[in-house]
């Protein structure tokens, strides 16, 4: 099945010890996300590709960095953990919005990222 | 400001009817979306409007008034397992989505 898997599902790391997030799709969708959402709130946007176009939204902190190397892989660098970054972090895809009527995002399970 | 209003928490009982509200104010629209988010889990796609009216999808159905900037998600004969966050969400003119924080649903037997 045509799917978004997000790899760990559960990452645990220290205090100011870099972490990589990985998300890999096969629906072949040149758009993905990546999304950082703490318990009842709302997912906030941090990053997204449009194919290799990368945009970084202006409230990103500099701590977070993001790769996606070809169409099926994107990644998510967190430099320097903090406290504040432990939340659910979100990898999603859509199809170009020219070629659909209904863009919507397909999400990945997510990762729930525990800062020690 | 882009903005997207819905209540934090609601209650409602097993077998009845519960509608979910949504407010929304965007630089722009390209439709609104309602997802369905259980506890650890990633938000899915419940529908979408772009035109104003009502879309009826079994269970559930959504309704849209562009003028009012106003939606509903509507769930009949509610379930246990419809216990979950129900999110609802702007598509904007860059065809980025506004999100709400959510509207918790506790259903109660």
């Amino acid at each position: 099945d045509a799917m978004v898997i997000q790899n760990p599902r559960y990452q645990v790391t220290q205090f100011g010890k870099p972490v990589t997030l990985s998300c890999s799709q096969t629906l072949n969708h040149n758009v993905m996300y990546w999304y950082q959402q703490k318990s009842s709130q709302a997912p906030k946007l941090l990053f997204h590709y449009y194919d290799k176009d990368f945009n970084n939204e202006a409230d990103t902190p500099d701590n977070f960095q993001s790769r996606r190397p070809n169409t099926s892989f994107c990644f998510l660098d967190i430099r320097s953990p903090g406290l504040g970054d432990a939340a659910m972090y979100l990898c999603a895809t859509s199809p170009p919005h020219r070629e659909t009527w209904i863009n919507e995002q397909f999400f990945g399970p997510g990762t729930r990222l525990t800062v020690l | 400001g882009q903005n997207i209003d819905q209540p934090t928490e609601m209650t409602a009982t097993e077998g009845a009817i519960v509608q979910i509200n949504c407010t929304y104010q965007t630089s722009g629209f390209n439709g609104l979306f309602w997802y369905q988010q259980h506890a650890g889990e990633a938000p899915t796609f419940l529908s979408y409007n772009v035109l104003d009216g009502l879309e009826e999808k079994g269970r559930f159905s959504s309704f849209l008034s562009r003028s009012k900037g106003y939606s509903y998600l509507l769930l009949k004969e509610l379930q246990m397992k419809d216990s979950a966050s129900y999110l609802c969400a702007c598509m904007d003119s860059n065809y980025q989505l506004i999100w709400g924080a959510g509207t918790k649903l506790i259903i109660k037997p």
